[in-house]
């Protein structure tokens, strides 16, 4: 079946740079992106989002980019600080044919900052 | 400002025995959604809700069943308990999806262990 993936399981990034999280979609029907961030023992929670009529949408240190002609979704971080360490997800709304809409979540990558 | 409870936090199930997970949200939110997460791994849709008396399946669903009398709740019931199901899971609740400003709010999770 169609599903949502993650490139890399883990990330390292030096504590002042700049990360970035990449996720593979292969449905084309999707038209809608979360990121979703999961401190340890916690539930996940929301980052940013986008549309797919969008390629790129900005928030507080955040930025995601949206590639539909390769089925690409990137998660950028700017000027990163220990707190961002945790595991982040993409997720994808897809609207079946048949059948109500729904979140799919990729597999995730594990941010870790150095200080 | 509760958002989405689930309990128990924790539980540890014997082979065979039954339970439900309990899910509530105050948020007046149309859609709920029932994932699994084991270790290392991204989040597995079990059973999703569009509104009250409305359930459908998601990724995977066997072995579960949920039911959705009311918009606040939207419990989880395991049926003879298999070491498979040992997981954590999370309920969430959003006010639909699909647009912007729609993102899913989740519960603490749920810790289950199948001996």
């Amino acid at each position: 079946g169609e599903s949502v993936g993650l490139h890399l399981p883990t990330l390292s990034v030096q504590e002042g740079d700049n990360s970035i999280i990449n996720c593979a979609y292969s449905n084309s029907a999707s038209d809608y992106f979360i990121w979703y961030k999961q401190e340890s023992g916690k539930g996940p929670q929301f980052i940013i989002d986008i549309r797919s009529n969008m390629d790129k949408r900005q928030g507080q240190r955040v930025t995601v980019l949206l590639n539909k002609t390769v089925k690409h979704l990137s998660l950028q971080i700017a000027a990163t600080q220990p707190g961002d360490s945790a595991v982040y997800f993409c997720a994808e709304n897809i609207e079946p044919l048949f059948g109500n809409e729904k979140l799919t979540f990729g597999t995730g990558t594990r941010l870790t900052i150095i200080p | 400002n509760a958002g989405v409870t689930q309990t128990p936090k924790f539980r540890i199930l014997k082979i065979g025995q039954s339970m439900t997970l309990q899910c509530t949200q105050d948020m007046n939110h149309n859609y709920m959604y029932w994932y699994r997460q084991d270790p290392g791994m991204g989040l597995k849709l079990i059973y999703y809700s569009v509104g009250a008396g409305i359930t459908d399946k998601g990724e995977v669903p066997n072995g579960y069943n949920v039911s959705r009398s009311t918009t606040e709740d939207f419990p989880l019931r395991l049926e003879l308990a298999a070491p498979s199901q040992t997981s954590v899971y999370f309920c969430a609740s959003s006010y639909s999806a699909g647009g912007f400003g729609t993102e899913a709010f989740f519960g603490q999770g749920t810790r289950l262990t199948v001996v």
